[in-house]
């Protein structure tokens, strides 16, 4: 059975830093492209960020980019992102995805706060 | 960046009834390798991560009741649920796969009138 499964997710004091991860299990992990979409509460769905199979190409929506760096550790079935200068606006729950034409398969989520 | 807009914002049904769902692009998402569409919709009910439906603007994924029915190309795609359910009530999303930032419309909330 396919799984994602998100953590890291806590309550950060704005210009405070966090990494997210996300663990895959059930499929060839360092076959896929993965994703990172957020959702902050009540609001749609915002794309983030894309990383290839092998992790040699990444690309991040305007709104994170210089702030938030998406990796992965294949060896260990698992995606990253490294979130730094967090913003109230960062407050979302936070999602990995993985891709083949659309996002087949999603986590759970994970609750990113940042408030003083 | 290619922008996603969805209409209408929401949605009421009758149970039975159909519903239909627009979602326009902001340029082709037109794949020329397959001449596909690069056009994914999801279903997101509360609590829950997003569900993909439908992909390759017009393809169900499997699983996916047959009532759902993607539509559309070029710049103008449309999900249609054929008879509504109430399990059907969420938020659904279209989402743009051709080139980074791979965009979402705003959702449309559908609702059982």
């Amino acid at each position: 059975e396919v799984q994602l499964v998100e953590s890291g997710g806590v309550l950060v004091q704005p210009g405070g830093s966090l990494r997210l991860s996300c663990a895959g299990s059930g499929f060839p992990f360092r076959n896929y492209w993965m994703h990172w979409v957020r959702q902050a509460p009540g609001k749609g769905l915002e794309w983030l960020s894309f990383i290839n199979n092998d992790g040699s190409r990444t690309t991040h929506a305007d709104s994170v980019k210089g702030r938030f760096t998406i990796s992965r550790d294949n060896a260990k079935n698992t995606l990253y992102l490294q979130m730094n200068s967090l913003r109230a606006e960062d407050t979302a729950v936070y999602y990995c995805a993985r891709s083949v034409v659309g996002n087949d398969y999603w986590g759970q989520g994970t609750l990113v706060t940042v408030s003083s | 960046d290619i922008v996603m807009t969805q209409s209408p914002d929401s949605l009421a049904v009758s149970l039975g009834e159909r519903a239909t769902i627009n979602c326009k692009s902001s340029q082709s998402v037109l794949y020329s390798s397959n001449k596909k569409d690069s056009l994914a919709w999801y279903q997101q009910k509360p609590g829950q991560p997003p569900k993909l439906l439908i992909y390759w603007a017009s393809t169900r994924e499997s699983g996916v009741p047959d009532r759902f029915s993607g539509s559309g190309s070029g710049t103008d795609f449309t999900l249609t649920i054929s008879s509504l359910q109430a399990e059907d009530v969420a938020v659904y999303y279209c989402q743009q796969y051709f080139s980074a930032p791979y965009t979402f419309g705003q959702g449309t909330k559908l609702e059982i009138k």
